[in-house]
């Protein structure tokens, strides 16, 4: 089993910094098959990046991803206020990351 | 645009069966292109993924989870259904469905969640 693990846990930053958040998978996966997303209280996950760095429909370009093997990345260029939120990476649709948490500093 | 509704009980007794469904609208389950899962969320925790189905009715479950889940579809109603055995509080958590892209397995559009909690 895959596991990927995120850091950090909790990032503080503020308005028009730039984010960079870490997915490490214990083993190589295809970078065809990792997303990101980002979910907001209350709120279902949305999809931000697919196939590690191919931003989904509608997704402001200040996100970006990047990365292969066992180590992938997720940048957001300049933070904007709507931007602070929980962020997930999956693989293969089946394993989660456990999140990190993008918080106003 | 495509939505995804989740509906069923939000109160589940221990050793009773979770059963939920997602009302697929705005598009064709039976489109042949996607995937259809449930993955669930308990507060203030991360997404497992528990379950998907295609139109066929072939179906994959997460191993931690196999022996207690059943997920179906009914492609006349645009539906399908999760049915959760033998639950316990740690089964208590929001519940999504889902579409997952066929070829790359990401989830584009999600249900709103519904909050199922496991009590007596």
């Amino acid at each position: 089993e895959i596991v990927l693990t995120q850091s950090p846990g909790t990032l503080s930053l503020s308005p028009g910094e730039r984010a960079t958040l870490s997915c490490r998978a214990s083993q190589s996966v295809s970078s065809s098959y990792l997303a990101w997303y980002q979910q907001k209280p209350g709120q279902a996950p949305r999809l931000l990046i697919y196939g590690a760095s191919s931003r989904a429909t509608g997704i402001p370009d200040r996100f970006s991803g990047s990365g292969s093997g066992t180590d992938f990345t997720l940048t957001i260029s300049r933070l904007e206020p709507e931007d602070f939120a929980v962020y997930y990476c999956q693989q293969y649709g089946f394993t989660f990351g456990g999140g990190t948490k993008v918080e106003i500093k | 645009q495509v939505q995804l509704q989740e509906s069923g009980p939000g109160l589940v007794k221990p050793s009773q069966t979770l059963s939920l469904t997602c009302t697929v609208s705005g598009g064709s389950i039976s489109s042949g292109s996607y995937y259809w899962s449930w993955i669930r969320q308990p507060a203030g925790k991360g997404l497992e993924w528990i379950g998907r189905i295609y139109t066929s009715g072939s179906t994959n479950y997460n191993p931690s989870l196999k022996s207690r889940v059943t997920i179906s579809v009914d492609t006349s109603k645009n539906q399908f259904s999760l049915k959760l055995s033998s639950v316990t509080a740690a089964d208590t958590a929001v519940y999504y469905c889902a579409r997952q892209s066929l070829q790359l397995w990401f989830y584009d559009y999600w249900g709103q969640g519904t909050l199922v909690t496991v009590s007596s």
